[in-house]
């Protein structure tokens, strides 16, 4: 079947470095893609978000982009910070008869190194 | 800021044994979810649950699993006789509409004995 994963299962990054977390996706129809960070022992937290009409989205110190030609999407963090070790998912929202479930891939671990 | 809110944090059960896990969605939510997560794996859909009834359901939600909106703001995933692989955490989700994003609850860490 379809799915979403990860190209790096961990990645370690120095304090005030920037973070670069890539994902793969198979589902072309697919039409939303979420990245949210989980922190151990808690649930999913949305990050940003971007609908497959788009390129590129930015948030605070965070940018998605989103490569429909080559199925991939990638989540960059700037000047990360300690509080931004956590696991990475990227998540697809799949489309067609009305199936809207979340996908999940496996996740990335991000270690900051202070 | 609304959240999405789980009880308990953490179940331990019998094998063999019922258990419900509860969830509050977001007031103005309208679509509900079941996720689970075993341990060091990814986060799988179970279900989603709209107008009271279930919208769409995976495999791994069999005949042992069932979901409930009893009132207004509760909803529900019963486990009627739960199995050792049942360990996990399960996480609610709610959202206004669909194509939009899901926002979690903290996840009940459930344990089978």
């Amino acid at each position: 079947g379809e799915s979403v994963g990860l190209h790096l299962p961990t990645l370690s990054v120095q304090e005030g470095d920037n973070s670069i977390i890539n994902c793969a996706y198979s589902n072309s129809a697919s039409d939303y893609f979420i990245w949210y960070k989980q922190e151990s022992g808690k649930g999913p937290q949305f990050i940003i978000d971007i609908r497959s009409n788009m390129d590129k989205r930015q948030g605070q110190r965070v940018t998605v982009l989103l490569n429909k030609t080559v199925k991939h999407l990638s989540l960059q963090i700037a000047a990360t910070q300690p509080g931004d070790s956590a696991v990475y998912f990227c998540a697809e929202l799949g489309s067609g008869a009305g199936s809207y479930q979340l996908t999940f891939g496996k996740g990335t671990k991000l270690s900051v190194i202070p | 800021e609304p959240e999405v809110t789980q009880t308990p944090s953490h179940q331990v059960t019998q094998m063999g044994q019922e258990v419900i896990l509860r969830c509050v969605p977001i007031s103005n939510h309208l679509y509900f979810y079941w996720y689970r997560q075993i341990l060091g794996q990814k986060v799988e859909f179970l279900v989603s649950f709209y107008n009271n009834e279930i919208s769409e359901k995976s495999e791994i939600f069999d005949d042992q699993f069932s979901v409930e909106r009893p009132d207004g703001s509760n909803f529900t995933l019963k486990i009627r006789s739960t199995k050792l692989e049942d360990s996990a955490m399960y996480f609610c989700a709610s959202t206004t509409i669909l194509l939009e994003t899901q926002y979690f609850g903290p996840g009940t860490r459930l344990l089978v004995l």
